[in-house]
């Protein structure tokens, strides 16, 4: 049972907007910075969202990010079939004085 | 190019003891916090241990607290995790990431796998 909630798999069209929720409480999302990875198969996580709604460089304009209150979330528009892979939500508790992880979400590019 | 590269893993009994290494490269490694984050197989990512970059400050996840310890040679560029008193539940990939809140960069990750 992972601390922060993501929902286990979304789905959409190449070309497509699609969007995932990574909720958590007031002592980790609702406190601090929510980040976002993407992961391919059989590779190590990639940092896609820093800060909320931060890209590093390299990272295409079609990922962005948001938050409100405890709930973030992720938004891909323009739906490629390369971004098939899993997407992990991040932010650090305070209660538990460490950094937390959603279950993950599979994003599947129908 | 920033470089981690893991190495230590493999099988180990339960109670068995390991160390994982993580090399990095391509930066100034005693300017940069360090974690180690792992996957068990087929599961998500957990959190495992974070150091500062002088490595007086450590912390851990609950589920490892009292069994692994994390440590830095800065001289060396290498980032450490002893694990002692294994479990099976300790069988995962484990990563070595570079930084404090979000982690910029990941290792190529080594699989540690618990069994008798």
């Amino acid at each position: 049972q992972s601390v922060l909630t993501q929902p286990p798999s979304v789905s959409g069209a190449p070309g497509q907007r699609v969007t995932m929720s990574c909720t958590g409480s007031s002592s980790n999302t609702g406190s601090y910075d929510v980040h976002w990875y993407q992961q391919l198969p059989g590779t190590a996580p990639k940092l896609l969202i820093y800060g909320d709604r931060n890209r590093p460089s390299g990272v295409p304009a079609r990922f962005s990010g948001s938050k409100s209150g405890t709930s973030a979330s992720l938004a891909i528009t323009g739906l490629q079939a390369e971004d098939e892979a899993y997407y992990y939500c991040q932010s650090y508790d305070s209660s538990l004085s460490g950094w937390v992880f959603g279950g993950g979400t599979k994003l599947t590019v129908l | 190019e920033v470089h981690l590269v893991e190495s230590g893993g493999g099988l180990v009994q339960p109670g068995g003891s390991l160390r994982l290494s993580c090399a990095a490269s391509g930066f100034t490694f005693s300017s940069y916090e360090m974690n180690w984050v792992r996957q068990a197989p087929g599961k998500g990512l957990d959190w495992v241990s974070h150091i500062s970059t002088s490595g007086v400050t450590r912390s851990y996840a609950d589920s490892v607290k009292g069994r692994f310890t994390i440590s830095r040679d800065n001289a060396k560029n290498f980032l450490y995790l002893q694990m002692n008193s294994l479990r099976a539940e300790d069988t995962a990939v484990y990563y070595c990431a570079r930084g404090f809140g979000n982690f910029a960069y990941w290792g190529q990750g080594i699989l540690v796998t618990v069994s008798s």
